[in-house]
């Protein structure tokens, strides 16, 4: 079935670090994918999604490009801040939505 | 502002006690879910409802029962809590289907089944 497998956490960077959150997916079919995250004491919200092979996703600095070759969606962020602290939630959408099992990212002054 | 409305934040049960998560948007979504988040396993769909009086089993809808009040509202019901009901529980609804994305989450309600 559809399922999507990102990278285990915690990751812990410094401020101004460089992010990458490693995401790969296994669909049936063509999938929109997405990034949401969710901030301490808060539902999920999206941060980016892209719905076609090629497509770049863009929000608040972070990226994410859909390899349809590489069946990945990695998040990228050239330079973290300490409110980026979250766990974020890679997911894919063909019949309904699947996610991943969260990344915790925290971001240390 | 409010969007989606979970009641209540924080609930603990015994088990075989019975209780329900009520929901609601304002967005005049036609769409809504219910997820339970565990840790190490990312959000499961536990129903889902496209319209009034409409619901559909997500992946795991055992031990659960909904209501799809109206276009607003979508409760859920545990008629005999058990420990392995204790998660956190997330309502969501989306303008289109399931299929389309984008979803809009309600801030959780932590249960623990004692």
């Amino acid at each position: 079935g559809d399922s999507v497998t990102q990278m285990e956490g915690p990751v812990t960077l410094s401020e101004e670090a460089f992010l990458t959150i490693n995401c790969t997916y296994t669909a049936t079919g063509y999938p929109s994918l997405f990034w949401y995250v969710q901030y301490p004491g808060e539902g999920l919200q999206l941060l980016l999604k892209a719905t076609k092979a090629d497509d770049k996703g863009s929000n608040k600095g972070f990226e994410a490009t859909y390899r349809k070759e590489t069946t990945s969606f990695h998040l990228e962020k050239g330079s973290v801040q300490v409110s980026d602290s979250a766990v974020y939630f890679c997911a894919l959408s063909v019949h309904d939505m699947r996610f991943g099992a969260g990344t915790r990212l925290t971001v240390k002054p | 502002n409010a969007g989606v409305t979970q009641t209540p934040k924080f609930q603990v049960l015994k088990t075989g006690q019975s209780m329900t998560l009520q929901c609601a948007q304002d967005m005049n979504h036609n769409s809504m879910y219910w997820y339970r988040q565990d840790p190490g396993m990312g959000l499961r769909l536990i129903y889902y409802s496209a319209s009034e009086g409409t619901t559909d089993k997500g992946e795991v809808p055992n031990g659960y029962n909904v209501s799809r009040l109206n276009k607003r509202e979508f409760s859920l019901r545990l008629e005999s809590a058990a420990p392995s009901q204790t998660s956190v529980y997330f309502c969501a609804s989306s303008e289109g289907n399931r299929r389309t994305g984008e979803l809009f989450f309600g801030e959780g309600s932590r249960l623990t089944v004692l």
